[in-house]
């Protein structure tokens, strides 16, 4: 079956610019999570939606950072005026329940290189 | 202050041999754990979970160990094989909180 799909696979931007990010979670899942992966780190924890509700935003970095999943079901992670500092792996995952206590599987992610 | 730590950057093993991935951890109030692999250019899949009512658990060639008062989980994969060559990452959490993942190490399994 599909999995956790993410486009575009990478992105250069221009310092300045804005990105769009997109996650395509397996069908059904109620919960989507996206974490932001440095060079040579564990993946850190932006957000968190159960449906439609953002039920947890503490991990975005700054008020550049934005996500939604209006429908519950694919979301979409906008990062204003981006800077070099917010080159990173963006990674999506989804699970079956509510809860972050579930397993969760994870999409390809989005390479995004500002320069 | 990174709440997860896995220590050794990158470990090589050779085939058949046991490989041990260390995670040590500083919030006590931690209480679940997973362990994820990754492979290139693919997202990290979940192997194996331990909660922290348990110090043991196994799941064919992998077992994780938890041991709550050194704070600090290792998984072993017995025998290693060519295929478990990928970064490791151990993550953890607790209830009503989102995991913290470690920053991972890499296994390399020499045939």
């Amino acid at each position: 079956g599909a999995g956790v799909s993410q486009s575009p696979r990478y992105k250069v931007a221009k310092r300045g610019q804005d990105v769009a990010l997109r996650c395509d979670p397996i069908s059904g899942h109620v919960s989507l999570f996206w974490y932001q992966q440095a060079l040579g780190q564990g993946p850190e924890f932006l957000t968190y939606f159960q449906n439609e509700a953002q039920l947890d935003k503490s991990g975005l970095p700054s008020d550049r950072f934005f996500a939604e999943r209006p429908e519950g079901s694919v979301s979409t992670l906008k990062i204003q005026r981006t800077q070099q500092e917010d080159s990173a792996v963006y990674l999506c995952a989804s699970s079956l329940s509510a809860g972050v206590f579930n397993e969760q599987y994870f999409g390809p992610g989005t390479r995004l290189t500002v320069t | 202050d990174q709440q997860v730590k896995q220590n050794s950057p990158s470990l090589s093993v050779q085939e058949g041999r046991i490989s041990i991935l260390n995670c040590d951890y500083t919030n006590s109030m931690f209480d679940y754990f997973l362990w994820y692999k990754k492979y290139p250019a693919e997202g990290p899949t979940f192997l194996i979970s331990i909660s922290s009512i348990k110090d043991k658990n196994e799941d064919g060639r992998f077992t994780v160990f938890l041991n709550k008062s050194a704070k600090h989980l290792s998984l072993h994969i017995v025998p290693s094989q060519p295929g478990d060559s990928a970064v490791y990452f151990c993550a953890a959490a607790y209830y009503g909180q989102n995991f913290v993942f470690g920053p991972g190490t890499r296994l390399s399994v020499l045939p």
